[in-house]
């Protein structure tokens, strides 16, 4: 079975400075996708950036861009410049291939992430 | 497009009702896929439907259910509501079929259910 680890439940960061949340995860499988998901207090996951296990390069959406080291097994999110609506939960997901698990998303336990001005 | 949307926002239910929860996926959107969220397990899967057949289905007991209609709006309902049901829903769309990021799910704002 598919498991995705944030290991930093929680941690704050300065306004303007960049942030990396980790992600590991463990899959057989070797087509998976990875996503990073945003979930302020209202509740709403909102979609950050996404890697494909055979993507060459590293996603970079904006401010947040993905440091994926696919020997490792880690799916890094850098969100960089920091702002005061960064704070937020910050999710790591995993989905595997169609044929094993349909669009079924794993989630981590997430990381909480306070801004300070 | 607007975006996932899901009804009712909020919602109070006694032990042993049931109760059915709506999301409306984002136009053109065939899959809707739902998740439970709560303090102590996380965010888990609970089902997706893709055209009106469900295609997979998390580890939830039998008293959870839904269907998805011809129009794609899906619907859960949990029978026999018990106090550990008391969690935010999630529902998500995306248009599966094709690769990379077009499977990206989009959530919808969740319905909070509080069982008493």
């Amino acid at each position: 079975a598919q498991k995705i680890t944030q290991t930093q439940p929680g941690m704050f960061v300065q306004e303007k400075e960049a942030v990396t949340l980790d992600c590991t995860y463990d899959t057989s499988d070797p087509s998976y996708g990875l996503f990073w998901y945003k979930q302020p207090s209202s509740g709403e996951m909102i979609f950050l950036i996404y890697q494909g296990s055979y993507d060459q390069q590293n996603a970079t959406e904006g401010r947040y861009s993905l440091n994926f080291q696919k020997a490792r097994k880690s799916a890094n999110l850098v969100i960089s410049a920091s702002q005061l609506g960064d704070s937020a939960m910050y999710f790591c997901a995993m989905r595997e291939p169609y044929k094993a698990a349909g669009n079924k998303l794993t989630f981590g336990g997430g990381t909480r992430v306070l801004v300070k001005p | 497009k607007a975006g996932v949307t899901q009804t009712p926002r909020y919602l109070i239910k006694t032990r042993g009702q049931q109760v059915t929860l709506s999301c409306s996926p984002i136009s053109g959107h065939r899959s809707v896929s739902w998740y439970q969220q709560t303090p102590g397990q996380g965010l888990q899967f609970l089902f997706e439907y893709f055209s009106e057949t469900q295609r997979n289905k998390g580890n939830f007991p039998g008293r959870f259910s839904g269907r998805q209609f011809s129009n794609s709006r899906s619907e859960m309902n949990v029978s026999t509501l018990e106090l550990g049901d008391s969690a935010l829903y999630l529902c998500a769309s995306s248009d599966p079929g094709t690769s990379g990021t077009s499977e990206t799910q989009y959530f919808g704002p969740g319905t909070r259910l509080l069982v008493l």
